[in-house]
């Protein structure tokens, strides 16, 4: 099955020590994006890429960056993570940018730090 | 900006009953769409239903429907027959400006 893969599903890191989580997807989707979704709360956007545009929140810390090398594969990267970055990280994807399109979603990594 | 708004933090439902649950979007965007997620204790969001600005009849998928009233800006969910599964935290989301905007949501729990 067609589908959005993300690695880890639990990470465990140290505060300050970069860490990245991956997904990946075979629905050859041109949009992925990132969420944030903290413990009880709503997911929040932290940044997309559209085929190899990348946009990003205003609202996302510099501490949070993202490459996407090819169509199935994105990461996200936590420079220096923080106690307040422990969160399920959500990949998702997308055919377009349209209202019309849901966004379908990998089962999520929870990222706990120490 | 997208607002989206569930009135309702938490729900109990016997088992085999029909649960509405609510939600209410303010939004400029001319057209928009309208989507419902579930998300199980698990961690996963699972697309449930879609709804467009510009459908005139409701959106149905299998035991779910989408009773949208555009004038009132309404959107709510509505599941027939309620099973244990269904036991979860339910998202509604609205997708204008090319992002997703989520409610707080709604923790659904069925009693047997």
């Amino acid at each position: 099955d067609a589908m959005v893969i993300q690695n880890p599903r639990y990470q465990v890191t140290q505060f300050g020590k970069p860490v990245t989580l991956s997904c990946s997807q075979t629905l050859n989707h041109n949009v992925m994006y990132w969420y944030q979704q903290k413990s009880s709360q709503a997911p929040k956007l932290l940044f997309h890429y559209y085929d190899k545009d990348f946009n990003n929140e205003a609202d996302t810390p510099d501490n949070f960056q993202s490459r996407r090398p090819n169509t199935s594969f994105c990461f996200l990267d936590i420079r220096s993570p923080g106690l307040g970055d422990a969160a399920m990280y959500l990949c998702a994807t997308s055919d377009d940018r349209a209202e019309n399109q849901p966004q379908h979603f990998g089962d999520g990594t929870r990222l706990s730090i120490l | 900006a997208q607002k989206i708004t569930q009135t309702q933090p938490g729900m109990f439902v016997q088992e085999k009953e029909a649960v509405t649950l609510d939600c209410t979007y303010d939004t400029s965007d001319p057209s928009y769409g309208l989507f419902w997620y579930k998300q199980p204790s698990s961690g996963e969001m699972i697309f449930l239903i879609y709804q467009g600005s510009y459908d005139q009849q409701n959106a149905t998928e299998g035991r779910y429907s989408l009773n949208f009233q555009k004038a009132r800006k309404s959107a709510n969910l509505v599941i027939s027959a309620s099973q244990l599964g269904d036991s979860a935290m339910y998202f509604c989301a609205e997708f204008g400006n090319e992002k997703l905007t989520f409610g707080t949501g709604t923790r659904l729990t069925i009693i047997p």
